[in-house]
């Protein structure tokens, strides 16, 4: 089975510095996708980021960047220049490549920027 | 075009009761899934249905069923209800049985509360 962990239950950093959010996950599969996903006070998930594990170079969305290390097991999210907007629940998330299209997800970080 | 929406937004039940949640995915997605969201906790992945099949399925007691009807909306089931159901229940749909190629549009949720 696989599991994520999310070591940081809250974090906190002025408006316009960069934050870095940390994820570890656990699996035996070669092949798999990595999310980040953001969840506002609306409570609707929405998809930050995504990394295919079988590709080296790490994806990059505008502000948001992701540090993935295949070997390690490690998967963070960076954003720069952060927005009062940026705060949320965040959300790393696992999902085979194979069967079905199942999401496991870590215990999520609220993050809080400030003006 | 609308996302996909969740009815009810909010329910409140008691121990033992029935509740129906219904969702009705994006125009042309044909695969639904649900997950339980506990306060303070990570969504839990309960069932995918694709093409109005059952295609992959958390670890859920029976007392959770579902299913998809012909114009692809799913409605999910939770017999015998317990406070421990009470959550917020996510429903996701997108054009693709499995893989992370395809994007997850997530709903606002019903929220569930079990007195």
């Amino acid at each position: 089975a696989q599991t994520v962990t999310q070591s940081q239950p809250e974090m906190s950093v002025q408006e316009a510095e960069t934050v870095t959010l940390s994820c570890t996950y656990d699996t035996s599969e070669s092949n798999y996708y990595l999310f980040w996903y953001k969840q506002p006070p609306s409570r609707q998930m929405i998809l930050v980021i995504r990394q295919e594990a079988y590709k080296q170079q790490n994806a990059t969305e505008n502000r948001f960047s992701v540090n993935f290390q295949k070997a390690a097991k490690s998967f963070s999210l960076k954003i720069s220049d952060s927005q009062l907007g940026d705060t949320a629940m965040y959300f790393c998330a696992f999902m085979r490549a194979q069967g079905a299209q199942k999401l496991v997800f870590g215990q999520g970080t609220r993050l809080t920027i400030n003006p | 075009d609308a996302g996909v929406t969740q009815s009810p937004t909010h329910l409140i039940k008691t121990r033992g009761q029935h509740v129906t949640l219904r969702c009705s995915p994006i125009s042309g997605h044909k695969s639904v899934s649900w997950y339980q969201q506990v306060l303070g906790q990570g969504p839990q992945f309960i069932f995918q249905y694709y093409e109005k099949e059952e295609r992959g399925r958390g670890n859920f007691p029976d007392r959770f069923s579902a299913r998809q009807f012909p114009n692809y909306s799913s409605e999910l089931n939770v017999n015998a209800l317990l406070l421990g159901d009470s959550a917020l229940y996510l429903c996701a749909s997108s054009l693709a049985i499995r893989g992370g190629n395809e994007k997850l549009f997530f709903g606002s949720g019903t929220q569930l509360s079990v007195l």
